[in-house]
């Protein structure tokens, strides 16, 4: 069973560009979870795709956007970059909604905004 | 303002005593908490959850107690062994959409 991979492990980007990050979901998993992890802090929650679908937002700008695959596969697409942007990003999959609990995380991709 | 809270950001214990990892919650509304370990350059791993309708839950070495009425959460590691030192996070949940994290723990196991 593969577990969930992210790409790129690090970037550097300038403010004001756009970053598109990458992540492959658990084998069976449905559902893709997005979040920021600044230093120090515990992961926050940026948005949840269900087959396909935004299924639940956190309190992040509109330029945070995303998309979801048929193969559950996802992006998280970040525009205008800031530097306040600068932080470890990090994707879950978990099983069919309804199931609440686990999610299986991805190893991050540590973004930094110059 | 923060749903989760870890109010100590670390903690050590020595080899083979108990751990006890702490969390309080302000959100009466979360239905599921988890606690998930994290290690250096990996991401979270999912270690136990306990439901809002039940007041412990046991895997192995470690437990999960819950306390609704004073929105509190614990979580005992026994015996503790070096292997255990990692962040430990606390999360809940509603519905199983929109995960709140607390800060983290860092625990600290002394051989």
């Amino acid at each position: 069973e593969t577990g969930v991979t992210q790409s790129p492990t690090h970037l550097i980007k300038t403010r004001g560009q756009q970053v598109t990050l990458r992540c492959s979901s658990q084998s069976g998993h449905n559902t893709v979870s997005w979040y920021q992890q600044a230093l120090g802090q515990g992961p926050q929650f940026i948005f949840q795709y269900y087959r396909e679908e935004e299924n639940g937002r956190g309190n992040f700008p509109p330029r945070f956007s995303g998309l979801q695959f048929p193969n559950y596969s996802s992006e998280l697409n970040v525009n205008a970059l800031e530097l306040d942007d600068s932080a470890l990003y990090l994707c879950a999959s978990s099983r069919p909604q309804g199931l609440a609990g686990e999610q299986y995380f991805g190893p991050g991709t540590r973004l930094t905004v110059t | 303002d923060q749903q989760v809270k870890q109010n100590s950001p670390s903690l050590s214990v020595q080899e083979g005593r108990i751990s006890i990892l702490n969390c309080d919650y302000t959100n009466s509304m979360f239905d599921y908490f988890l606690w998930y370990k994290k290690y250096p350059a990996e991401g979270p791993t999912f270690l136990i959850s306990i439901s809002s309708i039940k007041d412990k839950n046991e895997d192995g070495r470690f437990t999960v107690f819950l306390n609704k009425s004073a929105k509190h959460l614990s979580l005992h590691i026994v015996p503790s062994q070096p292997g255990d030192s990692a962040v430990y996070f606390c999360a809940a949940t509603l519905y199983g959409q929109n995960f709140v994290f607390g800060p983290g723990t860092r625990l600290s196991v002394l051989p």
